[in-house]
């Protein structure tokens, strides 16, 4: 069945550095959405992207689809401490278009 | 999460036992999902609604998992016979109306089982 990989599984930086994460399916997806979840919190969608070669933007975050749309990153410029949190990759497959396969997330820690 | 609540918060089980997680969603939307989320993990798919009809049971883990949405509103899910592999957090999720992207999630049940 499909896959979703993301890398890193965890990340810890300085309050102002970047950070990126990345996600890669097995198979090509239809679209690619993130979320991201508190501590303590359930997943809040933060994007959904369709196109192939896609980039969006919400203030500091960047948000990419691969050429291929099978790969997908999320990028924040100087992180602050708000920014904690997992943050998951997740997609549909040509085979399904209502399931969602999630990746493992990337928990980002940020030191004040 | 806005538009969907869960209940109970939190449930500690024995063993053995029986349990029922609710799921209460806005009114007037179609679907509605469940996921399990375990320690570290990303949510994984258990099963969907459209309505009162399951049409797909694929990702739950066995048959001590039941579904249902009878009145295609409020949904539950019942595990029997809990075992300690069930322990996860449970979530329900409904998506944006007329799609089925964007997805609401609820506060979800940590369910721990001894």
């Amino acid at each position: 069945g499909q896959q979703v990989m993301q890398i890193p599984q965890y990340q810890h930086v300085q309050e102002g550095e970047d950070f990126t994460t990345y996600c890669n399916s097995s198979t090509t997806l239809s679209n690619i959405q993130w979320y991201k979840q508190r501590p303590g919190g359930h997943p809040v969608f933060l994007i959904q992207l369709v196109k192939s070669g896609e980039v969006k933007k919400q203030k500091r975050l960047t948000f990419q689809f691969g050429e291929a749309k099978k790969n997908s990153s999320l990028h924040i410029t100087a992180t602050q401490t708000t920014d904690v949190g997992t943050y998951f990759c997740a997609g549909h497959s040509g085979g399904s278009n209502y399931k969602l396969t999630f990746g493992k997330g990337t928990l980002l820690t940020v030191n004040p | 999460g806005a538009g969907v609540s869960q209940s109970p918060r939190y449930k500690v089980a024995k063993r053995g036992q029986d349990v029922a997680l609710r799921c209460d969603p806005i009114s007037g939307h179609v679907s509605l999902f469940w996921y399990q989320q375990a320690l570290g993990q990303g949510p994984e798919f258990l099963t969907y609604f459209q309505n009162e009809a399951q049409l797909d049971k694929s990702g739950l883990p066995s048959d001590r998992f039941f579904a249902e949405r009878p009145e295609g509103s409020v949904s539950t899910l019942k595990i029997q016979r809990t075992q300690q592999e069930d322990s996860a957090v449970y979530l329900c999720a409904i998506p944006r109306r007329g799609t089925y992207n964007e997805q609401f999630f609820g506060p979800g049940t940590r369910l721990t089982v001894l």
